[in-house]
Parts: structure tokens; C-alpha cells; sequence
């Protein structure tokens, strides 16, 4: 079965960091691109960042850019986020999603993990 | 880049069709087809339900179905069943200096 596992959320203060991670398995991992999906509370979803098969290409969304840093160990089958200087508009239950290719854009996000919970806050 | 556009409720009765539009602009609903559809229960994660404008994913009903003319994609669901209440979002590629964008999210309600 394939399957997604989030972990490392929690509360942390404004300015503060964070490292998010993603846990594989049911599929070769090596062969897709990653993705950070995240939803406010309340709110829709807002994409985050990607990474591809290799990690030659990476992505991320202007709100998140010079902040978040995305990467991947593929020997541990394992999708990270890095969170620095985090703000309260950062608070959001963050997934990680699978893209269907190696190489971005794959198009679409399947399936999905159950999120994690981060929550920045004083 | 801002969010694609989506109606924020749509209802229907139970066996009746209601569509869901999602709209963008030629840099990403109307330039590509790459959209897809995300079904998503409360405190649940999304599940992928139409990927490539209008391809099912094996296990998802065929009442689900997908299209799009110029900017606007849309998502109808036929025969409306009461599990079929949730929210909906659309996401598409886009050519802007991002890479994936979401629509604004539309809550089906089943009367």
C-alpha cells in the first residue's frame, strides 16, 4: 500500500524553525517528485514547494521562498521541509503529496499524507 | 500568483447533477491540462478524484467527471449521493514563477 507519513509539527515561536518530515513506503520513491501541500486553519489549500525525483529542480511558492527550504534523502526514502524564521500566517496543517513523474511537473498530487500541524505562535 | 476562482458554496438534492467551475487565465486552467480536482472530508486529507482536465483515477465513481473550456475547468458530479458532501478544489499547473496553484475551494452541501 502506498503511503504517506508526516511528522515533526508542533508550536514554535514567531521567528522561530522548524523541520518537517515526510516518510515513504508502498512505492520506489526514488522515482517521483515530492510535494508540500498546506491549509490554514479553516482555510483552502495553498502549494508549497516541490522537488524532483533527483532534486535538480526545486520549486516553492513566493510566500514561502528565501524561508523554506525542501529536500530529500531517497536512501531513506524520506521528503523533508526545513521552516525558518516562521510566521503566524505559517500556521497551517502542512501534507506532503506524491506527483505522478520523476520530473515537474507531473500535474497533479496522489495520494496524500495525513498532515502534520504547525502551529507558530507566542 | 493568486488562486484560481471557485464558487464558495453549490447544493444539490440527492440523484440530481451540480458543476463546479474553477476559473483561471491562460497561464495555467487555459494553457494547459494540467488541472485536476481534490475531494476532501472534514479533517480528512484531500483525495485526488479528475487529474489532466478529465481522467479518473482507478476507484473514483464515474458520477465524477471533468472539463474545460478556455480559462474555466469544471467538475460535475451526477447523481448526487450524500457522501458526495465536501469540499472541492481545483489545482493547475502554471507557468508563472511558481508551479502548481489551487482554486479558492467550493463546499458541496447534499440537501
Amino acid at each position: 500500500e502506498v503511503q504517506l507519513v508526516e511528522s515533526g509539527g508542533g508550536l514554535v515561536k514567531p521567528g522561530g524553525s522548524l523541520r518537517l518530515s515526510c516518510a515513504a513506503s508502498g512505492f520506489t520513491f526514488s522515482s517521483y517528485s515530492m510535494n508540500w501541500v498546506r491549509q490554514a486553519p479553516g482555510k483552502g489549500l495553498e502549494w508549497v514547494s516541490s522537488i524532483s525525483s533527483s532534486s535538480s529542480y526545486i520549486y516553492y511558492a513566493d510566500s514561502v521562498k528565501g524561508r523554506f527550504t525542501i529536500s530529500r534523502d531517497n536512501a531513506k526514502n524520506s521528503l523533508y521541509l526545513q521552516m525558518n524564521s516562521l510566521r503566524a500566517e505559517d500556521t497551517a496543517v502542512y501534507y506532503c503529496a506524491r506527483d505522478p513523474y520523476s520530473n515537474l511537473p507531473g500535474g497533479w498530487f496522489d495520494p496524500w499524507g495525513q498532515g502534520t500541524l504547525v502551529t507558530v505562535s507566542s | 500568483q493568486s488562486a484560481l476562482t471557485q464558487p464558495a458554496s453549490v447544493s444539490g438534492s440527492p440523484g440530481q447533477s451540480i458543476t463546479i467551475s474553477c476559473t483561471g487565465t491562460s497561464s495555467d486552467v487555459g494553457g494547459y491540462n494540467y488541472v485536476s480536482w481534490y475531494q476532501q472530508h472534514p479533517g480528512k486529507a484531500p483525495k485526488l478524484m479528475i487529474y489532466e482536465v478529465s481522467n479518473r483515477p482507478s476507484g473514483v465513481p464515474d458520477r465524477f467527471s471533468g472539463s474545460k473550456s478556455g480559462n474555466t475547468a469544471s467538475l460535475t458530479i451526477s447523481g448526487l449521493q450524500a457522501e458526495d458532501e465536501a469540499d472541492y478544489y481545483c489545482s493547475s499547473y502554471t507557468s508563472s514563477s511558481t508551479l502548481y496553484v489551487f482554486g479558492t475551494g467550493t463546499k458541496v452541501t447534499v440537501l
